[in-house]
């Protein structure tokens, strides 16, 4: 089975801080995505990357950057946190020419 | 605007019941789509694929249906369980080159005893 783990379930973090998202998948996929989930609006991309170092602005990477340096391994990071930032952080992974992503659990960040 | 709309935005059913939820997208071209459940707290799971040319597709208690004429489908389930309790995501693959998604806001169910 396709594991995608994200590095926290719960945070919470103030105005202005600096943070790091994690999120790894034991698959060997290519392509990794960061979405933020809100609700009412679905899932939105951030980033996502179709090979290691490379990544590609989604519909919304405003405040936002992503690093791959390793193909299993995604970090989404916030240089500095806004409360407009509180949601739900989801990463996924799939091979090129696979239409299905496959998820992980999400991270709740909360911004005080 | 959301390019995929979904309705209701939530419902309550009694076990054993069925029950029908809608998605209405306007995006365009597309390669096929899908209908991903979503338990508190876990990732979307998808739960079934169809592609453009294809009418209905059945997982267990699932059945999705898909009318690309009117650009609509609908996801069925079948003699409700508490496990159904989940956000139900209608999710439309783009005809790109790496096949983005279009989300719809997803259904709430919740089934009660």
């Amino acid at each position: 089975d396709v594991k995608v783990t994200q590095s926290s379930r719960y945070l919470v973090k103030r105005t202005g801080e600096k943070v790091f998202l994690e999120c790894v998948q034991d698959m060997d996929h290519e392509n990794m995505f960061w979405y933020r989930q809100d609700p009412g609006l679905g899932l939105r991309l951030i980033y996502f990357s179709y090979d290691v170092k490379m990544k590609e602005k989604g519909d919304i990477p405003e405040g936002y950057s992503v690093s791959r340096e390793k193909k299993e391994r995604f970090s989404l990071i916030l240089e500095s946190a806004s409360t407009n930032q509180t949601s739900m952080y989801l990463c996924a992974s799939n091979n090129n020419g696979g239409h299905e992503q496959f998820f992980g659990p999400g991270t709740r960040l909360t911004v005080l | 605007k959301n390019q995929v709309e979904q309705s209701p935005q939530s419902l309550i059913i009694l076990e054993g019941k069925n029950c029908t939820l809608q998605c209405n997208y306007t995006v365009s071209p597309f390669s096929n789509l899908r209908w991903y459940k979503q338990d508190t707290g876990r990732g979307p799971v998808s739960l079934t694929i169809m592609t453009f040319s294809e009418n209905t597709k059945s997982n267990g208690r699932y059945t999705a249906t898909l009318d690309a004429d009117t650009k609509q489908s609908s996801l069925h389930i079948t003699a409700s369980q508490l496990s159904d309790s989940a956000s139900y995501i209608c999710v439309v693959i783009l005809t790109d080159s790496w096949g983005k998604l279009q989300f719809g806001a997803g259904t709430q169910v919740v089934v009660t005893p």
